[in-house]
């Protein structure tokens, strides 16, 4: 089985400042990790994803994560926050057998204050 | 073109109604996907067809009936539905391999009165 948590409901940060959302994993075999963001009345947004090499990813608008094996952990971080970030951010894990099914974590609120 | 389109953006429904969902794409993925999601909870995987054939389908009650009549286009067939179905019904595209990046639709507001 696999799992991915997300341990904070939401993030509050001021504008410019870096922000960082956090996301823990599961799996059996190797994992595949993806971050997706949702804005409101709309579908998820492919941001950026881990499959194997570098354990820095980048990924759309400045959006980063560090993959990290021994913590299992897949943080997504960004260097200065801006107000058009916020929105509701979904770490994604799957295995690298089951090619088709991916679980969501339950989603961060991101909200950037001006 | 890296759109998911999905039709109506908006149901209401009464419980003995029959309404259809529809999804479509144009990026030649050979997978697709149907998600509920309720509010302030992450998509939950309904069905998933793989070149047009139905490749999982996670114990979904008969009254959701999923159709893929070709591989650009994938239904959500809805019959007596209760009003805990009132959700988000998302729908996806990928392509067939390792690196399924999915392509969300903006989902179809379903409620179930």
């Amino acid at each position: 089985a696999q799992s991915v948590a997300q341990p904070e409901d939401q993030v509050n940060v001021a504008e410019g400042n870096p922000l960082t959302v956090k996301c823990t994993y599961s799996v059996s075999g190797n994992p595949y990790l993806f971050w997706y963001v949702q804005y409101p009345n709309r579908g998820l947004q492919f941001l950026l994803k881990y499959i194997t090499g570098d354990n820095l990813v980048k990924g759309s608008y400045g959006f980063e994560a560090e993959f990290n094996k021994s913590q299992t952990s897949f943080h997504l971080k960004k260097p200065s926050a801006l107000v058009s970030d916020s929105a509701l951010y979904f770490c994604a894990v799957r295995d690298d057998r089951g090619y088709q099914k991916v679980t969501f974590g339950i989603g961060t609120k991101l909200q950037v204050i001006p | 073109d890296t759109e998911v389109t999905q039709t109506p953006k908006h149901l209401v429904m009464g419980m003995t109604n029959k309404k259809s969902l529809k999804c479509e794409q144009h990026m030649g993925h050979r997978a697709m996907y149907w998600y509920k999601q309720k509010a302030k909870k992450p998509p939950e995987l309904m069905f998933v067809y793989s070149y047009e054939k139905l490749s999982i389908n996670e114990s979904v009650p008969s009254r959701f009936s999923p159709e893929c009549p070709n591989s650009s286009l994938l239904n959500l067939h809805l019959h007596a539905l209760q009003p805990e179905d009132s959700a988000l019904y998302l729908c996806a595209s990928s392509q067939v391999g390792e690196v399924n990046i999915q392509y969300f639709g903006a989902g179809t507001r379903l409620s179930v009165l």
